[in-house]
Formats: C-alpha cells, sequence, structure tokens
C-alpha cells in the first residue's frame, strides 16, 4: 500500500530565505507527482506536476524533483516571501488503474516578515 | 479554464439532520469525481470515487450508507451526509477530471466546511 510522508511537519523560516520540502513515497511505481499549496480553510492550488518520466519542474521561485527510484520528491522554494506561508501537500498517482491521489500529511510553512 | 465549485461553503446543521454538497465542474466534462475529508491539521483521505452514471467506488472504512453520493451528470456530483453527527464536522472537498485530462490531473474545488450542532 502507497505512502506518502512529509518532513518537516512545520517549518518557520525569516523572509528571504531559500528552503527545501521533502516528500516520501514507500512505492516507487507511480505515475506522477504533485505538489499543492493550501491556505488555512481553503481548497488545493496546484503548483507543481511531474510526470513519473521526469526530474524536475521549475514555476518562478518553486522548483520540484523527482526521484522515483529512491521514492523522493523535494520542493525548492526560492527567496521565500511571508505570502508563501501556507500547507504544502505532496501527492502522488499510483501506478495501478485507479489513478488515485495519495496525499501526504503536509508541511505547514511559516514565512516571518 | 478547469475550474471545479461546491456549494454551500459552509453549512451548519442539527445532529440527526442530513445535508447535501455540490460539486459542480463549471468549464469541462467530468467523468469522474473525487470526494474527501479533510479534519483540522491533517492531510486530505479520499473518501470515495464517482464515474458519472455509475455508482460510486467508497475507501475502505467509508460509511456508503451514511456518505451518499450521486455523479448523475456530467457537470454535477452531490455528497449526503445523512443523520449526521458532530464527528462529521469537518471540512469536504471535491475534484474532478475529464477523460480528456492530461496526466489524470484532478481539479479542486474550494471545499465546504461542514459543522453539526
Amino acid at each position: 500500500k502507497q505512502e506518502v510522508t512529509q518532513i518537516p511537519a512545520a517549518l518557520s523560516v525569516p523572509e528571504g530565505e531559500n528552503l527545501v520540502l521533502n516528500c516520501s513515497f514507500t512505492d516507487s511505481a507511480i505515475y506522477n507527482l504533485q505538489w499543492f499549496r493550501q491556505d488555512p480553510g481553503k481548497g488545493l492550488t496546484s503548483l507543481l506536476l511531474i510526470q513519473s518520466s521526469q526530474r524536475e519542474q521549475t514555476s518562478g521561485r518553486l522548483n520540484a524533483s523527482l526521484d522515483k527510484s529512491s521514492g523522493r520528491s523535494t520542493l525548492y522554494i526560492a527567496a521565500s516571501q511571508p505570502g508563501d506561508s501556507a500547507t504544502y501537500l505532496c501527492a502522488v498517482i499510483g501506478g495501478d488503474s485507479s489513478y488515485k491521489l495519495i496525499f501526504g500529511s503536509g508541511t505547514r510553512l511559516l514565512v516571518r516578515p | 479554464g478547469a475550474v471545479v465549485s461546491q456549494h454551500p461553503s459552509r453549512v451548519i446543521c442539527k445532529s440527526g439532520t442530513s445535508v447535501k454538497i455540490e460539486c459542480r465542474s463549471l468549464d469541462f466534462q467530468a467523468t469522474t469525481m473525487f470526494w474527501y475529508r479533510q479534519f483540522p491539521k491533517q492531510s486530505l483521505m479520499l473518501m470515495a470515487t464517482s464515474n458519472e452514471g455509475s455508482k460510486a467506488t467508497y475507501e475502505q472504512g467509508v460509511e456508503k450508507d451514511k456518505f451518499l453520493i450521486n455523479h448523475a451528470s456530467l457537470t454535477l456530483s452531490t455528497l449526503t451526509v445523512t443523520s449526521a453527527h458532530p464527528e462529521d464536522s469537518s471540512f469536504y472537498i471535491c475534484s474532478a477530471r475529464s477523460m480528456t485530462t492530461p496526466y489524470y490531473e484532478q481539479y479542486f474545488g474550494p471545499g465546504t466546511r461542514l459543522t453539526v450542532t
């Protein structure tokens, strides 16, 4: 059974720092991996989607990498801003035919002004 | 494009009553819709998957008689929480995808906060 873990559970950094959020999954047979942002009391905003054949995706200050063989992904946020404060969720679509998203528990990020 | 709405955004109901939550795909045909539940400071838990015109497939441990899901059209799915109790209070989020959605990506609604008093 696929399990997704995110470390750390919470992170507090001063504005301007570069930071890395980690995601690991137990079954490397995934179809793709996706990073989401969730603000308190809100739905999910998709940040980056990496196909299983890709190694990274970039969007603005965000860069996500994928190492399928080791079951790991990282989300790199450059020059963090207070507006980046949110919960970041990692999710994988398994390689079975259900194509269901399996979520990690999230990392709560606080960027201090 | 790919917008999913939910209604209502917040609902308060009394214990023992039923409440219906709607999930709509506004600009695409959603052949598959998903319903998730999220407790405070926890991640999303998939409750069920519904394909248009078919019965929903529930995840293990989810009571299908308590959480009724209907996906009668390509743009609308409903979740009805029957005989709600305070422990059903949670944040419910739906998502949708079409047969042509690249990479099986799901598009998420803004969520519905249910409070059972």
